[in-house]
């Protein structure tokens, strides 16, 4: 049962345009949200979080929106660069040990 | 201050062999979790270890399991390998008091099982 869901594989944009990833989740009880970016033969590194108690989290050029009535997340990446294609998952949690995952979502930044 | 680090890169079994795969925690991190990353899949958690108790599981079978060493470090163990273990197994550390935006991968172990 796949509680987190991200439903586009992939998404290209051109370079200093906005970059709109969608994540989806059916757990209600889920309240701390994360995104990782996943470059290939290396690990997930952290990008940007957020709590259940906020609705927006800026950190440069990265924000993230969560609509808790909607159980949807999207993480906004403004001006897109060429350096941040990566396949970006979305995480989401209840307890703070258990982290569910998204499929990711692989973004291509054209030049 | 090193990353986290795990051994070996790839590995290839075959069905039915037993197979333990390493993670050393980034210095000063007392708490590690597994996940296991099948193809075109986000990770799933196995499970976390915090001072060389498990403290939390996923929905893995028991011939999953590990140990956590008094440096930190960690191990999974998987037994009677199937060929849908075949992956990439990530580890993560963090310091328990610390968030989850403090927490960091390893780079992983790629899995094969013919």
């Amino acid at each position: 049962d796949q509680q987190v869901k991200q439903n586009s594989p992939s998404l290209s944009v051109q370079e200093g345009r906005i970059s709109i990833l969608n994540c989806d989740y059916t757990n209600s009880m889920f309240d701390y949200f994360l995104w990782y970016k996943k470059y290939p033969a290396e690990g997930p590194t952290f990008l940007i979080s957020i709590s259940s108690i906020k609705d927006k989290n800026e950190d440069g050029r990265f924000t993230v929106f969560l609509n808790k009535s909607a159980k949807h997340l999207s993480l906004h990446i403004v001006p897109s660069q060429p350096g941040d294609s990566a396949v970006y998952f979305c995480a989401a949690s209840n307890t703070g040990n258990q982290f569910y995952f998204g499929t990711g979502t692989s973004l291509t930044v054209i030049p | 201050e090193t990353g986290v680090t795990q051994s070996p890169t790839h590995l290839i079994k075959t069905r039915g062999q037993q197979v333990t795969l390493r993670c050393s925690s980034q210095s000063g991190h007392n708490t590690v979790s597994w996940y296991q990353q099948a193809l075109g899949q986000g990770p799933q958690f196995i499970f976390q270890y915090y001072r060389e108790e498990e403290n939390g599981r996923g929905n893995f079978p028991p011939r999953f399991s590990g140990l956590q060493f008094p440096n930190y470090s960690s191990e999974l163990n998987v037994n009677a390998l199937e060929l849908d273990d075949s992956a990439l197994y990530l580890c993560a550390s963090r310091d328990k008091r610390g968030g989850y935006n403090e927490q960091f991968f390893g780079p992983g172990t790629r899995l094969t099982v013919l």
